[in-house]
């Protein structure tokens, strides 16, 4: 059975704080590792998808790190913005078909105080 | 340009019911991936349909079915409803089938089962 697992689960910070999470995946068979920012009552918005060891994204205040070899990967959020408030959800997928099958963790919730 | 659209938002059953969960994929999307967000977990895949076929599926038992129709838009039905059904039913698309495509999700189905 595949596990991703987050950390941490939760997470209270204030305006202007820099903060980052962690997704642990099987660091065999990779494929893929997608990251998602989730609000409350809205659908899960995808910020990045991961394919190469070392990969390093960014948009706006928000980046992400890839470590295929060791099975983690680095969500960053640099001076926190009430907005940034939500879950933030990694999903691999391993294996060496095509098809889509995503192995979710459990998120990590993020609330950031004004 | 709509995103991914799931219809009804909310629905009330009794258990043994049937039900019938609806999606339209985003515009120009041909693939559809089905996932159940229990409470307290991570998404969990059920199914994935791409070009009118079930392509891979989760571990769910075979009350849980589905169907792509010609225009890209998908049901899941599931049959003889369990208390352990109530959750979130998600509905993704991307553009073909492979794991680096992002997927765009929809708001959800909120289903209860009593």
């Amino acid at each position: 059975i595949l596990n991703v697992e987050q950390s941490p689960q939760s997470l209270h910070v204030q305006e202007g704080d820099s903060t980052n999470f962690t997704c642990s995946f099987p660091s065999s068979n990779f494929y893929a590792l997608h990251w998602y920012r989730w609000e409350t009552a809205k659908s899960p918005e995808a910020l990045f998808v991961m394919t190469l060891n070392g990969d390093e994204k960014k948009k706006g205040r928000i980046s992400a790190t890839l470590n295929t070899k060791e099975g983690y990967s680095y969500l960053y959020i640099k001076g926190s913005q009430p907005e940034d408030s939500a879950t933030y959800l990694c999903a691999f997928r391993g294996g060496n078909t095509g098809f889509q099958k995503l192995v979710f963790g459990t998120g990590t919730r993020l609330l950031v105080s004004p | 340009d709509a995103g991914v659209t799931q219809s009804p938002t909310h629905l009330i059953k009794t258990r043994g019911q049937q039900v019938t969960l609806r999606c339209s994929p985003k515009s120009g999307h041909d693939t559809v991936s089905w996932y159940q967000q229990a409470l307290g977990q991570g998404p969990q895949f059920i199914f994935q349909y791409y070009e009118e076929e079930e392509r891979q599926r989760g571990n769910f038992p075979d009350r849980f079915s589905g169907h792509q129709f010609p225009n890209y838009s998908s049901e899941l039905n599931v049959n003889a409803l369990l208390l352990g059904d109530s959750a979130l039913y998600l509905c993704a698309s991307s553009l073909g089938s492979l794991a680096k495509n992002i997927q765009y999700f929809g708001a959800g189905t909120r289903l209860s089962v009593l």
